[in-house]
């Protein structure tokens, strides 16, 4: 158990729809990560908060946004979905901090499986 | 970030070690070489990190030449249970504060019984 929490774990919803995932760090980290992975194209970045703000941004949609809270949990929201956007969606977390070792080890959360028909 | 290079799949017997190599040519003076392990539908998983020389934990060892232009990740007595598909990542973790690691397609090793 890595310590990070995702909900929910399985999400089927239909083409056009909105839907929100849930990420919740493990206690401590001030950085979570948002990766999405496909089958024909591997695990990509997608979008980095630290401290609640945005960090670095990867190959994120402008049809998915995402943010992150006070008590520093996170959520992504995926809009006008598609067939294309069926994929295991992960979180990860980490210190965030400087120099901590192994540096800036990530933990990842057991992800959403995110399916669109 | 340094571009890696990884078979894309391997085979081995229980008991067997096993070395899986990554090449990074351009690898960067402030890079760092990690190693991640990742299980079907399960997200990866830490294992290692070096910078050069020989760095060693509990469940493997990382061995990273001089030029640093390639890394092998040394798994000992493998079990079928390290049945997972193994990425080689190498970027400064700290340049910019961008801590995004860029997966490649990975080694996927399979252990037989």
């Amino acid at each position: 158990d890595s310590g990070v929490t995702q909900t929910p774990k399985h999400l089927i919803t239909a083409t056009g729809q909105r839907v929100t995932l849930r990420c919740s760090p493990r206690s401590g980290d001030l950085s979570v990560y948002w990766y999405q992975q496909s089958l024909d194209q591997g695990l990509q970045f997608l979008i980095q908060y630290y401290n609640g703000e945005e960090r670095a941004k990867g190959n994120i949609l402008e049809r998915f946004s995402a943010q992150q809270f006070p008590d520093l949990h996170s959520e992504l929201n995926l809009s006008s979905l598609e067939l294309g956007d069926s994929a295991l969606y992960f979180c990860a977390s980490s210190g965030g901090a400087a120099r901590e070792g192994p540096y800036n080890e990530q933990f990842f959360g057991p992800g959403t499986r995110l399916t669109v028909l | 970030l340094a571009k890696t290079t990884q078979p894309i799949s391997m085979d081995s017997y229980e008991g067997q070690e096993v070395n899986i190599t990554c090449s990074h040519n351009n690898i960067a003076t402030n890079d760092y070489i990690t190693w991640y392990q990742q299980f079907p539908s399960q997200g990866p998983r830490f294992i290692i990190q070096g910078y050069k020389t020989k760095v060693t934990n509990e469940v493997a060892s990382l061995f990273i030449p001089a030029d640093r232009k390639s890394s092998t990740l040394s798994l000992p007595r493998v079990s079928l249970s390290d049945t997972a598909v193994y990425y080689c990542l190498v970027g400064d973790v700290f340049s910019g504060g961008y801590n995004k690691l860029i997966f490649g397609a990975g080694t996927r090793l399979a252990v037989h019984p």
